[in-house]
């Protein structure tokens, strides 16, 4: 079945600078790799997806990059914030079946 | 309201007692899901449901028993709760069948089991 690893676990900033979260996966199959947020004591929420028919997907602050070959893809966030502290997850899945990684705690410095 | 929601939030049970955590939704999104989540393994799904009598296991199923007669409600019951089942368990849907479609979370209900 499918593995994700995801790195670093933890990942300290100081706000204006830019944080990458670095996620790998194991099923050549997967097409669909969603970011999750997860601030404290509430579910994960969708920030950013993307397909693997594309090599790159930005939103604003954040963007998303797929390398499909090497069977990894990264989460980038520009000019941190506080409010972007928060548990970050990624996933990669086929059809409707997800597979998250074990996460990163973002904390972001003022 | 409008959403996923998890009932109860918080819960304390013994070793041994059946538990049921509740939840549902209002979009009438097909798919349904519950993960637990625990410290350093990210999201785990137990079981997940494509539509109404549909259930399937997912990583995770031993001790836990999922029912899904109506669309909106996916309860998730543990038959005789263990000290590992203490854990974080998150609901969600997606209202998508064929395409890769986003999932929303309820807020989640924190489970001791002592």
């Amino acid at each position: 079945g499918e593995n994700v690893e995801q790195h670093p676990s933890t990942l300290s900033v100081q706000e204006g600078d830019s944080a990458v979260i670095k996620c790998t996966y194991s099923d050549s199959a997967s097409n669909y790799f969603p970011w999750y947020k997860q601030e404290l004591g509430k579910g994960p929420q969708l920030i950013i997806d993307i397909r693997s028919n594309v090599g790159e997907k930005k939103d604003q602050r954040i963007a998303v990059t797929l390398n499909k070959t090497a069977k990894h893809f990264s989460l980038h966030i520009t000019e941190t914030q506080p409010e972007d502290s928060a548990v970050y997850f990624c996933a990669a899945s086929r059809g409707q079946n997800f597979v998250f990684g074990p996460g990163t705690r973002l904390s972001v410095l003022p | 309201d409008a959403g996923i929601t998890q009932s109860p939030r918080y819960k304390i049970t013994e070793t041994g007692r059946q538990v049921t955590l509740m939840c549902h939704q209002t979009w009438s999104h097909s798919y349904m899901f519950w993960y637990r989540q625990d410290l350093g393994h990210g999201l785990r799904l137990i079981y997940y449901s494509a539509a109404a009598d549909i259930t399937d296991k997912g990583e995770v199923p031993d001790g836990y028993v999922v029912s899904r007669s109506k669309t909106e409600n996916f309860p998730l019951t543990l038959e005789s709760a263990t000290r590992s089942q203490t854990s974080v368990y998150f609901c969600a849907s997606s209202g998508s069948t064929t395409l890769n479609a986003e999932a929303f979370f309820g807020q989640g209900t924190r489970l001791t089991v002592v």
